[in-house]
């Protein structure tokens, strides 16, 4: 199977600009989530859909947006760049049986610089 | 609310000693848990998971076992190998969603 996959996998963009990131799931997932990781704030919880609906969202502004499509691809927005926002951004895909748990595959991470 | 603290880096360790990272939780109704590694330039590989109290999980020699009277789920290793030099995050599932709730990594160097 293949893994989770995301493009682009670097991007340099200037402030004020907006960025879409996407995200390729596992075939069969249909939970994909996104975190932000930077060195000083570590791994945060951007947002989470399941089956097109947005399901969970972390704490971020509004500029932080998300969708998810009927083959559970994903894709994030961020709009009106500002030079905080450079970080890596993860996306993971699970499964979601409806169990307690659901073990949640990384992809390989988008890095993102705002100058 | 959810969260979870995990012991600072950097750690330096020399190959063949013994590793212990320690990580604590906070958590409603009853997580699951799990560690993670992060190699350079990767994202993150899934390193074990305990789903109820007193689990053990375990894989490539790390263990952990989740321990609901003090709350913590360590990570130990008998013997480390440069390999093994990467990041580790702690971090627990609520039993509501998918929601991960994710330590801030420990950052960990294995020298020959």
């Amino acid at each position: 199977k293949a893994g989770v996959t995301q493009t682009p996998r670097y991007l340099i963009k200037t402030r004020g600009q907006q960025v879409t990131l996407s995200c390729s799931p596992i075939s069969g997932h249909r939970s994909v989530s996104w975190y932000q990781q930077t060195p000083g704030q570590g791994l945060q919880f951007l947002f989470e859909y399941f089956s097109e609906t947005q399901r969970n969202k972390g704490n971020f502004p509004g500029r932080f947006s998300g969708r998810q499509f009927s083959n559970s691809r994903s894709e994030m927005n961020v709009s009106t760049l500002e030079l905080g926002d450079s970080a890596l951004y993860l996306c993971a895909s699970s499964f979601d049986s409806g169990r307690s748990y659901n073990e949640q595959f990384f992809g390989p991470g988008t890095r993102l610089t705002v100058l | 609310g959810n969260s979870v603290t995990q012991m600072e880096g950097p750690v330096t360790l020399s190959e063949e000693a013994f590793l212990t990272i320690n990580c604590t939780y906070t958590a409603t109704g009853y997580p699951s848990l799990f560690w993670y590694v992060q190699y350079p330039g990767e994202g993150l590989q899934l390193l074990l998971k305990a789903t109820k109290a007193d689990d053990k999980g375990s894989n490539k020699g790390f263990e952990a076992t989740y321990r609901k009277e003090t709350t913590s789920f360590h990570l130990e290793k008998g013997s480390v190998q440069v390999s093994d030099s990467a990041v580790y995050f702690c971090a627990l599932s609520s039993n509501t969603g998918n929601q991960f709730y994710f330590g801030t990594g420990t950052s960990l160097t294995v020298i020959p």
